[in-house]
């Protein structure tokens, strides 16, 4: 059984670095064909996905955020961090990791708010 | 990035009618698409995939159809549990995107 669980800080301040992790369990990451993405929901809006990586270490990002994004795997400790940088309030949102091309299973979600 | 546009916005619809909402891309994604339901406060739920393959444990009343750059979600019967904000979702490319979301009410 896949799960996942999102973990970060709750608050953070405009400027500064989210880095958000996702750990996960009931699959490698070293197989063929698997894949994690990072998605985000502002308050009362629509999903938006951020980022993705495969079990190759390949890596994909919205086009308009992929100067602020990073994404990468450690499989010995079963996490994929996303960091983003120069935070925004416009960035505040519920986070959500998921697995696979059509996102079968999701983490519970991190709500992040970027205030002073 | 192909652009995904869901209508109705939001629907209202009494416990045991049919409801449709579609989904438009703006360019052809042939099957790549799923549906997924979200209930307030909850991580997206996935509801079908690949545009009419039905994800186990969900009930048979949800449907998906079309190819393309159409598609349709339609529920028979509409129950109570039903209430909550449906989203397409395009995986055709490397960039997915979702539609903007149908909120169904149930009256």
């Amino acid at each position: 059984q896949v799960t996942l669980k999102e973990s970060g800080p709750a608050l953070v301040k405009p400027t500064q670095t989210l880095t958000l992790t996702c750990t996960f369990s009931g699959f490698s990451f070293t197989a063929s064909g698997m894949r994690l993405s990072w998605i985000r929901q502002s308050p009362g809006k629509a999903l938006e996905w951020l980022a993705r990586i495969d079990g190759d270490d390949e890596k994909f990002y919205k086009t308009s955020l992929k100067t602020r994004l990073t994404i990468s795997k450690d499989t010995s400790r079963n996490q994929v961090v996303l960091t983003m940088t120069n935070m925004d309030p416009a960035d505040t949102a519920t986070y959500y990791c998921s697995f696979g091309s059509y996102y079968r299973v999701w983490g519970q979600g991190a709500l992040v708010t970027v205030s002073s | 990035d192909i652009q995904m546009t869901q209508s109705p916005s939001t629907l209202s619809a009494s416990v045991g009618d049919r409801v449709t909402i579609t989904c438009r891309a703006s360019q052809s994604i042939s099957s790549w698409l799923a549906w997924y339901q979200q209930k307030p406060g909850k991580a997206p739920s996935l509801l079908i995939y690949k545009a009419s393959t039905l994800e186990s444990g969900v009930p048979s009343r949800f449907s998906g159809s079309g190819s393309g750059t159409e598609f349709t979600l339609t529920i028979n019967s509409l129950q109570p549990d039903d209430l909550a904000t449906y989203y397409c979702h395009q995986y055709h490319d490397y960039s997915p995107t979702f539609g903007q979301g149908t909120k169904v009410e149930v009256k």
